[in-house]
Parts: structure tokens; sequence; C-alpha cells
């Protein structure tokens, strides 16, 4: 089925550890986003790219590295996991800046 | 700097009656405005837009939305409610000439629906 796939969709790890959370989309869109959600406080960016080869910083970037490799697949990375970044990760995608977006399912992520 | 509000929490509605979840914005132009839903531990789906044209738009579910300019409202309704429209429910804006596409969201409205 076409949409955008997140992998994994739970994980735990320690404090320090490093980790890649993968996006991938099969409907051609441009536009690639990483979200966190976390209670009470609704669904904040992180980074997102316009296109293949791009990434910009979105509204909570720090902590965080993206990479645009490919068109359909976009990479969140975790360099040095911490506590505050225990959350639900969705990506999305669209195919342009004024169309709804299409989401993954979300990973879990946990930090102790 | 663009906002949204998402004024209630928690909306209770007993199944068969309309629903109405509020969101207002603050942009400096004009705005295009979503609806999604979100079902327990899954992610967001796309319920409606506001891009140009007729104030009313409908969208999925049977789910409609009312643009109103004056007062930057964009509140979501449905003329019988669903037990099944239980959710979280969400609605974000973007300022039309933002070069960074970036929608900003509210913190989501929980929607029960009582039998």
């Amino acid at each position: 089925n076409a949409g955008v796939t997140q992998t994994p969709k739970f994980r735990v790890l320690k404090t320090g550890q490093s980790m890649t959370l993968l996006c991938a989309q099969d409907m051609n869109h441009e536009y690639m986003y990483w979200y966190r959600q976390d209670p009470g406080m609704g669904l904040r960016l992180i980074h997102y790219s316009v296109g293949e080869g791009t990434t910009a910083k979105g509204e909570v970037p720090d902590g965080y590295n993206v990479s645009r490799l490919k068109k359909q697949n976009f990479l969140l990375g975790l360099e040095s996991a911490a506590p505050s970044q225990t959350s639900v990760y969705f990506c999305a995608s669209s195919y342009s800046g004024y169309q709804g977006y299409t989401f993954g399912s979300g990973t879990r992520l946990t930090v102790v | 700097a663009q906002s949204v509000a998402q004024p209630e929490d928690q909306v209770n509605v007993a199944e068969g009656n309309p629903l109405t979840v509020k969101c207002t914005y603050s942009v400096s132009g004009n705005p295009y405005l979503f609806w999604y839903v979100q079902y327990p531990n899954r992610g967001l789906q796309f319920l409606l837009k506001y891009i140009t044209g007729d104030n009313l738009v409908k969208g999925s579910y049977g789910f409609e939305a009312e643009f109103n300019k004056s007062q930057t409202s964009f509140h979501l309704k449905k003329p019988s409610a669903l037990v099944s429209d239980s959710a979280l429910y969400f609605c974000a804006v973007r300022e039309t000439m933002d070069s960074n596409y970036q929608l900003i969201w509210g913190a989501g409205t929980k929607l029960i629906i009582k039998p």
C-alpha cells in the first residue's frame, strides 16, 4: 500500500546512545517532515526537507540531525540520546507546501 | 507570529448529536487551514483543508469545517456523531506566503462520543 513507512516502531535507548529513524515514502512527494509529539504539546517540527538533498531546521532541531540523500527517504538521527528526547516521532510527506500531509504510524522512543 | 488555538482539551458528545471542535488561528496574511484526526496508537490522518473558495469545506467521514475570516476561526463540525468518531483532533495553519512551508499545530482536542 502506498504511504509513509517508519522504522522502527518502538525503541528503548540508554542515555548517550545513538540511533537513526528511517522514513520512506512511495508517493513521489517532494516535501518531508519529522515531528515529535508530546502530551499536551501537539506536534512540534524537528526538521524538514523540500526536496532531495535539502534539509532545514524546524521548531526544535537541537539534538537531532537529518539527511535526504534519496527523494523517498528521510532519516532522523540522534547522536547522543537524552531522556528529554523520549517522545513519539512522526514522519510526514506532502506533494506540495499547501497539500495535506500523509503521516507514518510513528516511532515510540524511550530514553532511559 | 503564527499560532493556532484549540480552546477545549476535551469535548464530550452523545452519539447522534451534532459535534463541534473549535479552532482559532492567527496569521499575518491569508491562511491555509487543515484538520487532522489521530486514532489511538496511529499516525495522523488528513480530514479536510481550506485553501480558497467556499467557506464551508467538506471532508472525510462526514466532517465539515467552516472558515470564518472575521472571527479567524475554522471549527470542525459533524451533524450526527458516531462512537467511532472518538479520537484526537488537530487543527493546523500555514500562512500562504510563508516560504518555510511549515504547518503550525494546535495542541489537539480529545473528542469522546458516548453511546
